[in-house]
């Protein structure tokens, strides 16, 4: 079946430092790719997505990759900042159309001053 | 106001008690889902739907019932709710083909 595997947390950061968060995943076919965000208190929402093999998401600093060929999906930001303490959820879709998302475990991201 | 909306946002019940949650979406989205998300374990599946006559079982259903009341309205039934049930429970909508789920700020259970 669909899995998705990603690094545990929590990640403790200072200020600036650079953020690679690993997700791995298993599926059949070509899935889209999935980074969604929690902040404290929050709901989930998208962070960025991609949908085919070498495409790059983006949004707010952060970037991840679409790698077929190493079924991975790696989250990375240049310079955190503390307001990116979060959870961070890898998620995948299997097909398009009517298909439900499964997602990560989640990683915590601590980010100090 | 909120596009999802969910009822309530914090809830402590006893064991054996029913108990239901509500989720109601402006997005005029016609998918709706519900979500459990416990400590390690991130989020799974319980129940969705793809349309007001369309339920659909999750991957961890049992013990939860729901019911798609109209297309922006999905609830989610604890019929005797159990202390292992404690959790974030989170609805969430999706429309046309992007994939991009929609969530709500999420109903904490608790069940002593």
């Amino acid at each position: 079946g669909n899995s998705v595997t990603q690094m545990e947390g929590p990640v403790t950061l200072s200020e600036e430092a650079f953020l690679t968060i690993n997700c791995t995943y298993t599926a059949t076919g070509y899935p889209s790719l999935f980074w969604y965000v929690q902040y404290p208190g929050e709901g989930l929402q998208l962070l960025l997505k991609a949908t085919k093999a070498d495409d790059k998401g983006s949004n707010k600093g952060f970037e991840a990759t679409y790698r077929k060929e190493t079924t991975s999906f790696h989250l990375e930001k240049g310079s955190v900042q503390v307001s990116d303490s979060a959870v961070y959820f890898c998620a995948l879709r299997a097909q398009k159309g009517y298909s439900t998302l499964t997602f990560g475990k989640g990683t915590m991201l601590l980010v100090s001053p | 106001d909120a596009d999802v909306t969910q009822t309530p946002r914090n809830r402590i019940t006893k064991t054996g008690k029913r108990i239901m949650l509500e989720c109601s979406q402006t997005k005029g989205h016609d998918r709706m889902y519900w979500y459990r998300q416990d400590p390690g374990l991130g989020l799974r599946l319980i129940y969705y739907s793809f349309d007001v006559k369309d339920i659909n079982k999750g991957e961890i259903s049992d013990g939860y019932s729901v019911s798609r009341q109209a297309q922006a309205k999905f609830s989610l039934s604890l019929e005797s709710a159990i202390p292992n049930q404690t959790a974030l429970y989170f609805c969430a909508t999706s429309g046309g083909n992007t994939g991009e789920l929609f969530f709500g700020e999420g109903s904490r259970l608790t069940v002593l």
